[in-house]
This record gives structure tokens, C-alpha cells and sequence, in this order.
């Protein structure tokens, strides 16, 4: 069974803190990816990864960064948290010649 | 900017009938399409996915495409209350199967009335 772990399920942080969101999977899938979920706007891509030390920005880069430093972490950073940034933060990894996505369980970050 | 449209519901539905839920998309580049399922306060779950024009099946699922009219529709038939949640549809353009990640829509809510 593939698993995509998230380290927190809520999170309430500060405006200004430094934030940062942890997803692992234990699949060895090359492709992990960041989305955040908002109501009345669906999901949408934020950053993506084909490998480690590869990132990609996806349809919302601004206002955050990615690290993948080992294939099974792939961490979303918000550098200067913004109310704006409140939101369901979704990660999801694939097997490179796979089609499914698998999503971990979402972490819900306020931001105040 | 890629789009990815669908009719936000909600979509009620008898027990038992067919329920059919529609998606259009904008970018004629897409070639992977995706039909996810989203229980409330879960992580979307895939249903299936479809890249050739035409039909397929799997269960009571059944995917549609039509390129042509960049249209792709689900149908699920003999439907049960444990399907309403809400159903996103999702593109992604390029080779693969969403190695570049997905455009999702926004969701149609089903509801299945016992």
C-alpha cells in the first residue's frame, strides 16, 4: 500500500513566521508534488519534483519554495507566512511510468 | 492559462440511476485525463483515468472522451449512497500520466438519495 505522510494535519502559524510543510512517501516515486486546496477555487499546482534536487514550478509558485534533498521528502516553505496562505496544503507522489497520483492526507494551515 | 471546467453542483441523484458528470478543458495539448473522488475532509482518490477518444469501463465507472469537443464526462451507473462526494475532474498536458501534475476543476458535488 502506497503512503504519502504529512507531518502535521492543522498547523496555526503566525503572519511573518517561517513555515515549513513536511510530505514523505515510501513508494520510491521520482514525482512528488504540492497543492493547495481552496474553496471555490479547486486545486492547484504550486511546485513539483521529477527527482531530488529537482524542482518545477507549477500554476502558484509565488510566495513559496521547495526542497527535496532525498527522494522520499519533499518539503513546501513558506518563507514569510501571509493570511492569503491560509488553506488546505495537499502532497501527492507518482511512479514516473504510472498514471495515479497519490495523495497524502492534507495539512490545514491557518495563518493569522 | 489552462481551464478546466465543471458544473459545481450540486448534482442529486436517485439510488440506482445513472449519475453523469461532465468536464470540459481548454488547452487542446492535454492528453491524460482524470477522474478523482473527494470524500469530505479526505484527500482526493483516483477513480480512473482515460487518454484515448472513446469509452472506458471499469465497474459501475464509465469514462468518455471526446478530443474533438474537449469534453470528458463519467458516468456512474447503479449509483449508491457512498458515492456522493465530490468529483474532480483533472488534465494534464504533456506525455505521461501527470508527471508535470494536474489542472484540476473545481468539483462537482453529487448527492445519491436513498
Amino acid at each position: 500500500d502506497v503512503k504519502v505522510t504529512q507531518s502535521s494535519r492543522y498547523l496555526v502559524k503566525r503572519t511573518g513566521e517561517k513555515v515549513f510543510l513536511e510530505c514523505v512517501q515510501d513508494m520510491d516515486h521520482e514525482n512528488m508534488f504540492w497543492y493547495r486546496q481552496d474553496p471555490g477555487l479547486g486545486l492547484r499546482l504550486i511546485y513539483f519534483s521529477y527527482d531530488v534536487k529537482m524542482k518545477e514550478k507549477g500554476d502558484i509558485p509565488e510566495g513559496y519554495s521547495v526542497s527535496r534533498e532525498k527522494k522520499e521528502r519533499f518539503s513546501l516553505i513558506l518563507e514569510s507566512a501571509s493570511t492569503n496562505q491560509t488553506s488546505m496544503y495537499l502532497c501527492a507522489s507518482l511512479r514516473g511510468s504510472s498514471y495515479e497520483q497519490y495523495f497524502g492526507p492534507g495539512t490545514r494551515l491557518t495563518v493569522t | 492559462q489552462k481551464e478546466v471546467e465543471q458544473n459545481s453542483g450540486p448534482l442529486s441523484v436517485p439510488e440506482g440511476a445513472i449519475a453523469s458528470l461532465n468536464c470540459t478543458y481548454s488547452d487542446r495539448g492535454s492528453q491524460s485525463f482524470f477522474w478523482y473522488r473527494q470524500y469530505s475532509g479526505k484527500s482526493p482518490e483516483l477513480i480512473m483515468f482515460i487518454y484515448s477518444n472513446g469509452d472506458k469501463e471499469d465497474g459501475r465507472f464509465t469514462a468518455q472522451l471526446n478530443k474533438a469537443s474537449q469534453y470528458v464526462s463519467l458516468l456512474i451507473r447503479d449509483s449508491q449512497p457512498s458515492d456522493s462526494a465530490t468529483y474532480l475532474c483533472a488534465v494534464n498536458v504533456g506525455t505521461g500520466g501527470g508527471a508535470d501534475g494536474l489542472t484540476f476543476g473545481k468539483g462537482t458535488h453529487l448527492i445519491i438519495q436513498p
